[in-house]
């Protein structure tokens, strides 16, 4: 079985403040993949990062970046200097295998103030 | 170019009443999936579609649920005697093999 656990439900942060979203999995499998998913107000996921399960090196993408971390099973995700668009909902996701059904965690609602 | 569409955006039936949602994947993609978020969920799979079969239909909920993909590009959920507890939001997302899944804006069921 798989299982993703999103421990935080609601985060609140002002601009410019750094802001780390926690997700840890489970599963048995030994190939796996992580995805990180944006549902902005306007309720369309949006795909950030997918991850295999043999890759652990961490990611930057601009303002965003990924810790993948497989000895405590956990995929973090950080914003660095949060700015206002970033308000979303995030989900972190595992799948056993690329392409196929996501298991999605709870989610992440991140509110950014001015 | 266009992105995965579903009608209608919002639906209202009544308890008992039989409902049908339609998915537009993006072109070319062969896998299709169908989700059901509700309200402070993530998205919960229903199944999953490569070309015209079935893949993984595990997650629908019971036998009042189906969905068919004829040609292997539109798609259709189709629910009979819906109950209240189907009011969700049910997403449709596509993709191409083995790469990510491309979401469309959902459909919200409510059922009175």
């Amino acid at each position: 079985a798989q299982k993703v656990t999103q421990a935080q439900t609601e985060i609140s942060v002002v601009e410019k403040e750094d802001v780390t979203l926690d997700c840890v999995y489970e599963t048995r499998d030994t190939t796996y993949y992580l995805f990180w998913y944006k549902q902005p107000p306007s309720g369309e996921l949006v795909f950030l990062i997918r991850r295999n399960s043999f890759d652990e090196q961490n990611e930057i993408s601009g303002r965003y970046s990924w810790n993948f971390q497989k000895s405590t099973s956990s995929f973090n995700f950080t914003i660095t200097a949060s700015q206002v668009v970033d308000s979303a909902v995030y989900f972190c996701a595992l799948s056993w295998n690329s392409g196929y059904a996501l298991n999605f965690g709870k989610g992440t609602s991140l509110l950014v103030t001015p | 170019g266009a992105g995965v569409s579903q009608t209608p955006s919002n639906k209202v039936t009544e308890k008992g009443k039989y409902v049908e949602l339609r998915c537009d994947p993006i072109s070319g993609h062969t896998a299709l999936y169908w989700y059901r978020q509700s309200l402070g969920q993530g998205p919960e799979f229903l199944i999953y579609f490569q070309g015209t079969g079935a893949a993984d239909d595990s997650g629908l909920p019971n036998d009042r649920f189906f969905a068919v993909r004829p040609e292997g590009s539109v798609s259709t959920l189709k629910i009979q005697r819906t109950e209240r507890g189907d009011s969700a939001v049910y997403l449709c997302a596509s993709s191409s093999t083995r790469d990510e899944q491309f979401f469309g804006p959902g459909t919200r069921l409510t059922v009175l």
